[in-house]
């Protein structure tokens, strides 16, 4: 039972460089979320999805982009990125909202030059 | 909406000693309140969770309690121990809303 496994581990980009970030969870939650975190800083909700088909915005979308693939797979696409985008993803999922806990993904460090 | 704050923003306690978290909200509706768990590099990991029919959760050195009147619930460890020096946050949501809301964290550090 592997729960939310995210690819890639970690990523250097050059400003205005394209990337997916892909996350899978074989937990069979209906919900998954897309964070960034600042070094020293809290988690900001990017995107969610609060059951397969349907997407939502949350703190800070800009910039990106996510798709719902399927129950399992909920990836996270920077167009083009900015230094600004310097940060750690986590992807996480939920059984039902949020009223079981969320299981994350161990987070994509990525660097933007 | 729902907001969190929670304090302090770094603690300091000595090994063997207890430590106290505490995080207030604004939406008398939220009815979940979990606490994470984040090590330097690590994900976060949920620790312990209490409903609002609740007002205190143990597991072992680990407990929450739920004050509803004055929206608050503060995280409790016991027996402080080097492992326990981790970055803590708090949140807090209601029944159909799907986002979680987040506290600042809390820095714990244990001092031997």
């Amino acid at each position: 039972n592997a729960g939310v496994t995210q690819t890639p581990k970690f990523q250097v980009l050059k400003t205005g460089q394209s990337m997916t970030l892909q996350c899978a969870q074989d937990m069979n939650h209906n919900s998954m979320y897309w964070y960034r975190q600042d070094p020293g800083m809290g988690l900001r909700l990017i995107y969610y999805s609060a059951s397969e088909g349907t997407t939502d915005k949350g703190e800070v979308p800009n910039g990106y982009n996510v798709s719902r693939l399927n129950k399992r797979e909920f990836s996270l696409r920077l167009e083009s990125a900015a230094p600004s985008q310097t940060s750690v993803y986590f992807c996480a999922s939920s059984q039902t909202g949020t009223n079981y806990g969320y299981t994350f993904g161990s987070g994509t460090r990525l660097t933007v030059v | 909406g729902e907001n969190v704050e929670q304090h302090p923003s770094t603690l300091s306690v000595q090994e063997g000693d207890s430590a106290v978290i505490k995080c207030t909200y604004s939406d008398s509706a939220s009815n979940y309140f979990p606490w994470y768990k984040q090590e330097l590099g690590k994900r976060p990991q949920l620790i312990i969770d209490i409903r609002s029919n609740v007002g205190e959760k143990k597991d072992q050195r680990i407990a929450v309690t739920l004050n509803k009147t004055a929206k608050h619930f503060s995280l409790h460890i016991t027996e402080t121990q080097p492992e326990d020096s981790a970055v803590y946050f708090c949140a807090a949501t209601r029944d159909s809303n799907y986002q979680l809301i987040w506290g600042a964290g809390t820095k714990l550090i244990i001092k031997p």
